[in-house]
C-alpha cells in the first residue's frame, strides 16, 4: 500500500537556525508531491508542490523542497526559520493512477521555533 | 473569493445515529475531497468528488458516503456512528479532478461521538 513517512514528529529550533523536514514515500508509479501548512488556528494551506521539471520547489515564505525520485524522497528546507514559521508540516503525495488520484499525508511534523 | 465553507464546525453525536455534513467549494472549483483527521492516523482521504461523480475513494467502510449536487456543494453522510468516528473531517476544493492540483481546505468539522 502506498503510504508517506515524515521522519521527525515535533523539531525545536531557534530562530534563524536552517530547517530539513524528511519525507519519504512508497508508491513505483507517477507521483505528485506537496507540502502543507497548518498554523495555529487556521487551514491547512499550500506551501509548495512539484508536479515534473526541475526537482527543486522553491514554495512561499522562503520554503524549498527537493524531489529525489531515486531516494523516493520530497525534503522540506528553509535556510533560516522564524518563530512565525511555528506550525505543523504535512508531506502529500497524489500517487497517480488509471483510477484518478488519491492523496495521501504524512503523519506531520511540529516545528515549534523559539524567539 | 470567499473560502471552503463548512458546517456545522462542531458536532456531537450519539454512537448509532447518523450525521450529514457539508461543504461548499470555492466559487468556480468542481471537484471536493473529504478528509478525515485524527491524532492516531493523520490525514486520512475518504472520497473525491468531480461533476457530481466519485473519482476515487479512501479505505472507509461503505457506512461513510458522499455526494455532489450541480452547484458542486458536496455532502458527506457517516451512518451507524462508531467512538472512533470522532475527528475532525476536512473538505478541500480545487479546480482540476484528480487531485492533481493545489487543495484549498476548509476549517473542519469536528465531530465527537460519545
Amino acid at each position: 500500500a502506498q503510504s508517506v513517512s515524515q521522519h521527525n514528529h515535533h523539531v525545536i529550533l531557534s530562530e534563524a537556525a536552517s530547517l530539513e523536514l524528511g519525507c519519504n514515500y512508497s508508491y513505483g508509479g507517477t507521483v505528485n508531491l506537496f507540502w502543507y501548512v497548518q498554523y495555529p488556528g487556521q487551514h491547512l494551506q499550500l506551501l509548495l508542490k512539484y508536479f515534473s521539471g526541475d526537482p527543486l520547489v522553491k514554495g512561499i515564505k522562503g520554503f524549498e523542497a527537493e524531489f529525489i525520485k531515486s531516494k523516493f524522497s520530497f525534503n522540506l528546507r528553509k535556510p533560516s526559520v522564524q518563530w512565525s514559521d511555528t506550525a505543523e508540516y504535512f508531506c502529500a503525495v497524489n500517487a497517480l493512477s488509471n483510477q484518478g488520484g488519491k492523496l495521501i499525508f504524512g503523519q506531520g511534523t511540529e516545528l515549534s521555533v523559539k524567539p | 473569493k470567499a473560502g471552503v465553507t463548512q458546517t456545522p464546525r462542531y458536532l456531537i453525536k450519539t454512537r448509532g445515529q447518523q450525521v450529514t455534513l457539508s461543504c461548499s467549494p470555492i466559487s468556480g472549483h468542481r471537484s471536493v475531497s473529504w478528509y478525515q483527521q485524527t491524532p492516531g492516523q493523520g490525514l486520512q482521504f475518504l472520497f473525491e468528488y468531480f461533476s457530481e461523480t466519485q473519482r476515487n475513494k479512501g479505505n472507509f467502510p461503505g457506512r461513510f458516503s458522499g455526494r455532489q449536487f450541480s452547484n458542486s456543494r458536496s455532502e458527506m453522510n457517516v451512518s451507524t456512528l462508531e467512538l472512533g468516528d470522532s475527528a475532525l473531517y476536512l473538505c478541500a476544493s480545487s479546480l482540476l479532478p484528480g487531485l492533481a492540483d493545489e487543495q484549498y481546505f476548509g476549517p473542519g468539522t469536528r465531530l465527537t461521538v460519545t
